[in-house]
């Protein structure tokens, strides 16, 4: 069966410091996107990362993905309150269709 | 351009009715994508559209149903409502390339089954 797995799943953190959230995922998979979800409101594509070694970085998030470990990272630096908000990783597998398998998600709460 | 729009925006049905929600996809997609969200979970994939025949199905069962037109948009039908049919109805529109490229996401349909 296959698995995204992200942890931790909640994350309450001071604003000003840094954390990782970690995505693994037992398929293999030739891309991965980090997604934003804020309550009640749809996804906001925050990256897609496309091979072996990927970095992007926007802002205070940056991700990686090391498709050999079959992981991908979400790491947060100097958080500020707006950054709260659920994100989800999620993997495209092709098994007769190309499909997104998404993560449990991380509920990311920065505290002022 | 236009964005992947759906509606309506809320829903709240009683259990046993049926229930279409609609997606329009963006201007120049050709494939359409459902997922379903259940408060505090990810997204689970429904179903896929592509030139109006389903292209793919995750693991829901026959009462939930869709379909593709023309102009590729697309609705998500779901029969018998349950409690647990309660959720954030997602849709994506794509351009089907093959290899995949990148889901477009509308802003979902909240769906209350009473």
């Amino acid at each position: 069966e296959l698995k995204v797995e992200q942890n931790p799943l909640f994350l309450s953190m001071q604003e000003g410091k840094n954390y990782t959230i970690y995505c693994n995922y037992s398929t293999t998979s030739d891309r991965l996107y980090w997604y934003r979800q804020d309550p009640g409101k749809s996804l906001e594509s925050l990256f897609v990362l496309l091979s072996n070694g990927a970095v992007k970085q926007e802002g205070r998030l940056m991700a990686s993905l090391d498709t050999k470990a079959r992981l991908s990272t979400l790491h947060i630096t100097a958080a500020v309150h707006d950054l709260s908000a659920t994100y989800f990783c999620a993997v495209v597998v092709a098994s007769g269709t190309y499909k997104y398998i998404f993560g449990t998600g991380t509920r990311l709460k920065v505290l002022a | 351009e236009t964005g992947v729009t759906q509606s309506p925006t809320h829903l709240i049905k009683t259990r046993g009715q049926q229930v279409t929600l609609r997606c329009s996809s963006q201007s120049g997609h050709n494939t359409v994508s459902w997922y379903q969200q259940a408060l505090g979970q990810g997204p689970q994939f429904i179903f896929q559209y592509y030139r109006e025949e389903e292209n793919g199905r995750g693991n829901f069962p026959p009462r939930f149903s869709g379909l593709q037109f023309p102009n590729y948009s697309s609705e998500l039908n779901v029969n018998a409502l349950e409690l647990d049919d309660s959720a954030l109805y997602l849709c994506a529109s794509s351009l089907f390339a093959g290899s995949g490229t990148e889901a477009f996401f509308g802003q979902g349909t909240r769906l209350t089954v009473v």
